[in-house]
């Protein structure tokens, strides 16, 4: 079945950076539009960035553009978010998540479907 | 950017009581719309799908409807693991924007 592990978030200073990373497994990795969303202790869901099966494409939240990177090596099942300038208020747990239908196949857009169990990144000096 | 306008923000029910969650699009999304549910402590769970599909595994009390530009998700028959918070989000083009969240208590 699908599994969605996110790693490496946890405690940074305000201005430094954080990468995390999603391991994908028990679906062919390359075939599907993966996805970021956070969520505030205590607020609602807040879609990140998006980027499309092979890399080719990506898109993103007006409030991390510029600042946070979301990038993929379909060689490894891995799904990155590199964040830069961080701020208190990007505190939040992060999900990494898949689409329902795979991208390869057709350019419909697709729902999110499958949710990692997150990672808790806090800025805090 | 599109705007998803969620309301109410919270709700309190009875177990048996009907519920109605609403979701407007600042602009045409067609069906691209999803509905999730999240328990505390817990990542969402797809409900619905281009507005009325309902995922797999769905409890059939769980419904949603489209006109035009406004999303409606209903909970018939509402039952105590129905306690919750319920999203809508356009996935029509990026910002994929989450509404604000509904809150579901029992009385």
């Amino acid at each position: 079945q699908v599994h969605l592990v996110e790693s490496g978030g946890g405690v940074v200073q305000p201005g430094r950076s954080l990468r995390l990373s999603c391991v994908a497994s028990g679906f062919t990795f390359n075939s599907y539009g993966m996805h970021w969303v956070r969520q505030a202790p205590g607020k609602g869901l807040e879609w990140v960035a998006v980027i499309r099966y092979d890399g080719s494409g990506e898109y993103y939240a007006d409030s991390v553009k510029g600042r946070f990177t979301i990038s993929r090596d379909n060689s490894k099942n891995t799904l990155y978010l590199h964040m830069n300038s961080l701020r208190a208020d990007d505190t939040a747990v992060y999900y990494c998540a898949r689409d329902l239908f795979p991208q390869v196949y057709t350019n419909q857009p697709s729902p999110v479907h499958y949710w990692g169990q997150g990672t808790l990144v806090t800025v805090s000096s | 950017d599109i705007q998803m306008t969620q309301s109410p923000s919270s709700l309190s029910a009875s177990v048996g009581d009907r519920v109605t969650i609403t979701c407007r699009a600042s602009q045409d999304i067609s069906n691209y719309l999803a509905w999730y549910q999240q328990k505390p402590g817990k990542a969402p769970k797809p409900l619905i799908y281009a507005a009325s599909i309902l995922q797999s595994g769905v409890p059939s009390r769980f419904s949603g409807s489209r006109s035009g530009t406004e999303f409606t998700l209903t909970i018939t028959d509402l039952q105590p693991e129905d306690v919750a918070s319920y999203y809508c989000q356009n996935y029509n083009s990026a910002p994929r924007t989450f509404g604000q969240g509904t809150k579901v208590e029992m009385k």
